[in-house]
């Protein structure tokens, strides 16, 4: 079946400091991939979607200069935070969309934690 | 704009008792429903899923939710319920292959 591979699981990082998440679509490609942002005991919150090759598409009130969303290839996209702080800790959770599918698949999360 | 309801936050039952979690979405076109299970710090696992043809859709561990269009639901049930169901539930609908709208989950807990 459809497997995205998310990493890294956990990082801490100090507060003023860039974090680079990868997503990959390991064994089919991801037209579309989307990035989540899910609070503690909250519901998922869409942050952007990405298609291969374009600029992605940042939901309201998701700031897109602190968040960059880069999708190179259809097997990758990466979610960046710059200037990480405190607030932007959470569990970022990725999404791959394939046609072929006909489905979503999601990555296993990576928990960031700006001390 | 779709939207997901998911109508109860925490559901307690126990052990080998049946359950059901409840899920009503709003959309103005035809849509695709999902019902995602989450376990602790990690991703989400897909359950089921209706996309077109029967409106009963079963999962491979003893879920089933029906596709029910007049009363735009898409209730999540098992007749009988075991420990390691115990998870966070999410509902998501979506128009055609386009983004997921996630309900606000609900944590299933199965108590001995």
């Amino acid at each position: 079946g459809a497997v995205v591979s998310q990493h890294p699981s956990r990082v801490i990082c100090k507060s003023g400091t860039s974090v680079k998440i990868e997503c990959r679509s390991l064994d089919f490609q991801a037209t579309t991939m989307f990035w989540y942002r899910q609070f503690p005991k909250k519901s998922l919150m869409l942050m952007a979607t990405s298609n291969e090759g374009s600029k992605a598409t940042y939901e309201q009130g998701v700031e897109k200069d602190k968040f960059l969303i880069n999708h190179a290839s259809l097997t990758l996209s990466t979610l960046t935070v710059t200037s990480a702080h405190p607030e932007d800790s959470s569990f970022y959770i990725c999404s791959a969309l394939s046609e072929g599918a006909r489905g979503y698949t999601f990555g296993s999360g990576t928990r960031l934690t700006v001390v | 704009a779709q939207s997901v309801t998911q109508l109860d936050s925490q559901v307690p039952v126990f052990e080998e008792a049946p359950v059901e979690l409840r899920c009503n979405y709003s959309s103005s076109v035809s849509v695709y429903l999902f019902w995602y299970v989450q376990y602790p710090n990690q991703g989400l696992q897909l359950l089921l899923k209706y996309l077109s043809g029967s409106t009963l859709v079963e999962s491979i561990n003893g879920f089933e939710a029906e596709f029910n269009k007049s009363q735009t639901s898409f209730h999540l049930r098992k007749p009988s319920v075991h420990i390691s169901d115990t998870a966070e539930y999410f509902c998501a609908v979506s128009e055609g292959a386009q983004k997921l709208v996630f309900g606000q989950g609900t944590r299933l807990t199965i108590n001995p």
